[in-house]
């Protein structure tokens, strides 16, 4: 069955360090990879999203994500957190060829202390 | 602007008392789906739509009904709630494919007691 897998439910870092948050997902195939973020009290927002191509990818406010296939990864980076960063961070995966569903992780969520 | 709009945002209802949650989209897209948020659990989708009249259930389907009668509106009916069923939920939509992305409501956060 397909599933995501992330590792770190709470992460803390400070400002201006940088961070990575982690993604495995199980699939046979390559999955369209993505990952939202929840502000408090938010919908989800997409960050980044990897469907083929080049396996580095970036996206808003920053983010960029690396696509391994050997490792079955998908991990979220940003060099400097900002304050505005904290949140809560989704992996998702969608199966190729068509979209019925995103099966989520369970979230990682992130404080940034001053 | 393009957007997902649900109603409502917060609800507190009684066990047994039938509810409807709506989410609408302005963006003519066919696929729509409702997810729900539980903590530890991320977000599971509970049914799904295609297109007009085209519905199926996702992985935690039971205790819900949808409809889709037209392509901007896709609401999730409680009919008889219990409190197992208190959870935040999201509505979403996408033009569809697999890579597409997915546009979310702002969520509304359900109470049964």
């Amino acid at each position: 069955a397909q599933s995501v897998t992330q590792p770190d439910i709470h992460i803390t870092v400070s400002e201006g360090a940088s961070l990575e948050l982690r993604c495995n997902y199980s699939y046979g195939a390559t999955p369209y990879l993505f990952w939202y973020v929840q502000s408090p009290g938010q919908g989800l927002q997409l960050l980044l999203k990897y469907f083929s191509g080049d396996t580095l990818v970036q996206g808003i406010k920053g983010f960029e994500a690396e696509f391994k296939r050997s490792q079955s990864s998908f991990n979220l980076r940003k060099p400097s957190v900002h304050w505005s960063d904290a949140a809560e961070y989704f992996c998702a995966v969608a199966p190729s060829g068509g979209y019925n569903k995103l099966i989520f992780g369970a979230g990682t969520r992130l404080a940034v202390h001053p | 602007e393009a957007q997902v709009t649900q109603n409502p945002r917060y609800l507190i209802t009684v066990t047994g008392k039938k509810l409807t949650v709506t989410c609408s989209q302005n963006m003519n897209h066919e696929y729509m789906s409702w997810y729900r948020q539980d903590p530890g659990l991320g977000l599971r989708q509970i049914y799904y739509s295609m297109n007009v009249e085209v519905t199926d259930k996702g992985d935690v389907p039971e205790g819900y009904k949808v409809s889709r009668k037209e392509k901007r509106n896709f609401p999730l009916i409680l009919e008889s709630p219990s409190p197992n069923q208190t959870s935040l939920y999201f509505c979403a939509s996408t033009m569809g494919g697999g890579g597409t992305e997915a546009f979310f409501g702002q969520g509304t956060r359900l109470t049964v007691v």
